[in-house]
């Protein structure tokens, strides 16, 4: 299988703490997504990085990516309870294929 | 809102039976897959097409298979739903395949087979 991994599976932290969740992956990629999850909805894409950059920012989030040790991680900043969600990483593979990870569920405290 | 529809949304169908899940999208876009999400997996890639009439396999087809005779349509079949089956499935579509971009996810069908 190429489904990647994540770790932790779920993280617990209050509200203003930053938050960082790792993916690993198992072969060469194009690029990297990062998706979150709201409860019982569909995904929305939240950032792309590509196989040639090494990090990538927008707004409260930063993704880097280490692509000889084939893992990737994703550092949302001063979170908010809105932040609760789960966050999946997904590989882009020199195929057509999208693979998405196993996810974190993040949950923020007020 | 990317214009991607899912329907039904919810089916409850019973062990044997034959289920089809239809997902349209409005965008245009060439590349269209279908995922299914069950606890401690994520989503895992059944099938997906690469144009009308273009399919291949994802990781977990068996017991699956689709069509896709029109841009904006792409069917998925279950011939004889089993229990394991049960689950949330996700349809998404993406612009080009490789180059860089991103998907954009349907709402979801929840099926369960009893």
């Amino acid at each position: 299988s190429q489904q990647g991994e994540e770790d932790p599976q779920a993280l617990s932290i209050q509200e203003g703490e930053n938050a960082t969740m790792n993916c690993s992956y198992k072969t060469s990629i194009n690029n990297l997504q990062w998706y979150r999850q709201n409860s019982g909805r569909g995904l929305v894409h939240l950032i792309l990085i590509r196989s040639n950059e090494r990090e990538k920012h927008s707004g409260r989030l930063r993704v880097t990516l280490d692509t000889s040790k084939k893992s990737s991680s994703l550092l949302i900043t001063a979170s908010r309870a809105a932040d609760t969600a789960s966050y999946f990483c997904a590989t882009d593979h020199n195929t057509d294929k999208l693979i998405f990870g196993t996810g974190t569920r993040l949950q923020v405290f007020p | 809102d990317a214009g991607i529809t899912q329907s039904p949304r919810h089916k409850v169908t019973e062990t044997g039976t034959p289920v089809t899940l239809r997902c349209h999208q409005t965008e245009n876009h060439r590349y269209m897959y279908w995922y299914r999400q069950d606890p401690g997996h994520g989503l895992r890639l059944i099938h997906y097409s690469y144009g009308v009439k273009d399919t291949d396999k994802g990781e977990v087809s068996d017991g699956y298979s689709v069509s896709r005779s029109k841009t904006e349509d792409f069917l998925l079949t279950l011939e004889s739903a089993t229990s394991s089956q049960t689950s949330v499935y996700f349809c998404a579509i993406r612009k080009t395949g490789t180059e860089n971009t991103e998907a954009f996810f349907g709402q979801g069908t929840r099926l369960t087979v009893v």
